[in-house]
């Protein structure tokens, strides 16, 4: 089976800068998606990655506060930009290979901004 | 919006008892409908999913879950847990474009 990869996996960050966390996937996927889990909460869609175009946000997310990349078929970043303590959360990337309808995880980033 | 919503928080069992947690969906159409599960330390997999066909659906490690489109419902069944079972369960509904809505998300925990 395909093996995601994100980092990191783990950091603590200041208050005011930017972290980019990375996906990889070492084969191609049709899709990728990058999620939040808050303290205690569910799995929150914040936006689709689409290679080669700006990605597709949902309500409540926007470019400026976490710019996505996607320059290719294997590959993501998300940066959480001017971070506050409320973007302390589990950030994750999902997969799709392929024409199945199954989202396959990465093992998350845990970021805590003092 | 779509929404799912799993009633049980918290879930606490002995080993070698029954176990159902409860999932229900907000969403008039057409779904697909998954279970996953996070075990200590572990990232997110998949457990089961239901597309169409047959609505009671067999998943791994002895997981099932049944589809009741009259209840929006989409429970989760094991007839015996293990400890090994100790883990946090999402349900999730797919309606589209393969945005996945996830529900609030159950701890199980089950003494040995």
């Amino acid at each position: 089976s395909a093996v995601i990869s994100q980092k990191p996996s783990r950091d603590i960050c200041q208050r005011g800068t930017s972290l980019t966390i990375q996906c990889q996937v070492d084969s191609q996927v049709t899709m990728m998606f990058w999620y939040r889990q808050q303290p205690g909460q569910s799995l929150t869609l914040i936006a689709t990655a689409n290679q080669g175009s700006e990605a597709t946000y949902e309500s409540g997310f926007v470019i400026d506060k976490f710019p996505i990349s996607r320059p290719n078929l294997t590959f993501s970043t998300l940066t959480v930009s001017n971070m506050s303590p409320e973007d302390s959360s589990i950030y994750l990337c999902s997969v799709v290979f392929g024409g199945e309808n199954i989202q396959y995880f990465g093992a998350g980033t845990r970021l805590s901004v003092l | 919006a779509q929404s799912v919503s799993q009633h049980n928080h918290h879930v606490i069992l002995s080993e070698a008892a029954s176990l159902e947690l409860g999932c229900n969906y907000s969403y008039g159409g057409t779904v697909n409908l998954f279970w996953y599960v996070q075990y200590p330390g572990q990232h997110l997999q998949l457990l089961l999913k239901y597309f169409s066909g047959d609505p009671l659906v067999k998943g791994i490690k002895g997981f099932e879950a049944e589809f009741i489109k009259s209840k929006f419902s989409f429970n989760l069944r094991k007839p015996s847990v293990q400890w090994s079972d100790t883990a946090e369960y999402f349900c999730a509904v797919n309606a589209g474009f393969q945005k996945l809505v996830f529900g609030t998300g159950t701890r199980l925990l089950v003494s040995p």
